[in-house]
């Protein structure tokens, strides 16, 4: 069963403080490794999706790295406005209809 | 690129009274349909998800049903509301089965 582990649940950081957001997976054959941000009472926004080991992706203030069986989202000098949910998600490669696997979501809050 | 509408956005509802909600995709064909549920603490809960027209597939027994009339139509529904049917419900859809799109979100409430 794929499973997906996002530590901390919580991080609270002081602007410009930079840190590192976890999600850990087990998943049998990685298709790819989604990123989101979810706003409060909003849907998730999609950020990255990662494909293989040694993989990274950078928007803004946020650089996504993949490992074999951990992701981070790396948080440089965040903002006030960078305050949000981030959920992580697997998709295995078997099957047509594979569904992705979501973690629980850390909640991000940056004060100014 | 695939866009979710979904509605409405807040919802209060009696126990016992019926439910509809509607979620349409606009962008793409025969995608897959997903509607999540999310509660605080625990993550979204897949919920429905289905690969065509009139084909659904239930991830967790529960007082709700799903139905897809049309490619990009997707109805989430419960005859009888219960209060544990509280939530924030979402939608989301899968061009060619890869990585999902969300709607907005309906947050239910049911007194």
């Amino acid at each position: 069963e794929d499973q997906v582990t996002q530590s901390p649940e919580a991080l609270r950081l002081q602007e410009g403080e930079s840190s590192s957001l976890n999600c850990s997976y087990t998943v049998s054959g990685l298709r790819g490794l989604f990123w989101y941000r979810q706003d409060p009472g909003k849907g998730p926004e999609f950020l990255f999706t990662l494909y293989s080991a040694g993989e990274e992706k950078e928007k803004e203030r946020l650089k996504a790295t993949l490992t074999k069986k951990e992701s981070f989202l790396h948080i440089t000098a965040p903002k006030p406005e960078d305050s949000a949910t981030y959920l992580c998600a697997v998709q295995p490669q078997t099957g047509a209809n594979s569904k992705l696997t979501f973690g629980k979501g850390i909640t991000l809050s940056v004060r100014p | 690129s695939q866009t979710i509408h979904q509605w409405p956005a807040t919802l209060v509802q009696p126990v016992g009274s019926p439910l509809s909600l509607e979620c349409t995709v606009e962008g793409t064909s025969n995608p897959n349909l997903y509607w999540y549920r999310q509660a605080a603490g625990r993550g979204l809960q897949l919920l429905f998800y289905s690969v065509g027209i009139g084909q659904i597939s239930s991830e967790v027994p529960q007082n709700l049903s799903a139905s897809r009339p049309q490619d990009r139509q997707f109805i989430l529904s419960s005859k009888k509301l219960l209060l544990s049917d509280s939530g924030f419900y979402l939608c989301a859809g899968s061009p060619q089965a890869y990585g999902y799109t969300f709607g907005s979100g309906t947050r239910l409430t049911v007194v």
